[in-house]
């Protein structure tokens, strides 16, 4: 079965410094990528996705994020953190379900991300 | 992208009651989920809502403390049933649409006194 860690549950850092969450993944085949920010109150939002091709994909918000299989992570990034990134991040992992032509969600458990002005 | 509204936002209920969720989307969808997020866990799957079929559920769920109604291709209804104090959670919609991204609605804080 497939699964998702997030190693830091916590992070904080100052605003205008750079970021990145990390995010590895178990997964016997290629896996749809996703992730998902949550503010405080808040759904989840799609910030940025990836399926194939181009390993580095450019997300909304300024994010990018990177594939690496050989390393089995999608880590997120971002080069100059504002006040208002502080939120919840969550990675999750799209399985391709047995004969269904669907796929299902697995999330990590998110990385709270704390912005000091 | 699916605009997902869902109703109530959120609800304090007693122990014992159900409370019914509503979830309506802007557009057509092809699938619709329904899932749980316990306070500062992450997020799991109750079940797929099938629109004109029993919803599909996931391992730990059953649809006797969970029904679920997919009238159509744009709405769904999540209730808890009997409800517990270990029940007080967000509850999230989520679609999907032609392709691969999945989108969530604001979801339903819950909780049981």
């Amino acid at each position: 079965a497939q699964s998702v860690t997030q190693p830091d549950i916590h992070i904080t850092v100052s605003e205008g410094a750079s970021l990145e969450l990390r995010c590895n993944y178990s997964y016997g085949a290629t896996p749809y990528l996703f992730w998902y920010v949550q503010s405080p109150g808040q759904g989840l939002q799609l910030l940025l996705k990836y399926f194939s091709g181009d390993t580095l994909v450019q997300g909304i918000k300024g994010f990018e994020a990177e594939f690496k299989r050989s390393q089995s992570s999608f880590n997120l990034r971002k080069p100059s953190v504002h006040w208002s990134d502080a939120a919840e991040y969550f990675c999750a992992v799209g399985a391709l379900l047995p004969g269904a032509g669907s796929y299902q969600l697995t999330f990590g458990k998110g990385t709270k991300l704390s912005v000091i002005p | 992208s699916a605009v997902i509204s869902q109703k109530p936002s959120r609800d304090i209920c007693q122990r014992g009651t159900s409370l019914t969720i509503q979830c309506q989307v802007d557009s057509q969808v092809t699938m619709m989920f329904w899932y749980r997020q316990q306070p500062g866990q992450s997020l799991t799957l109750i079940a797929t809502a099938n629109q004109g079929s029993e919803a599909t559920y996931e391992s730990g769920f059953v649809i006797d403390k969970f029904p679920i109604s997919r009238p159509n291709l744009t709405f769904s209804t999540l209730t808890v049933s009997n409800m517990s104090p270990e029940d007080s959670s967000i509850y999230l919609c989520s679609v999907r649409q032609q392709g691969i991204e999945q989108f969530f609605g604001p979801g339903t804080r819950l909780t049981v006194l």
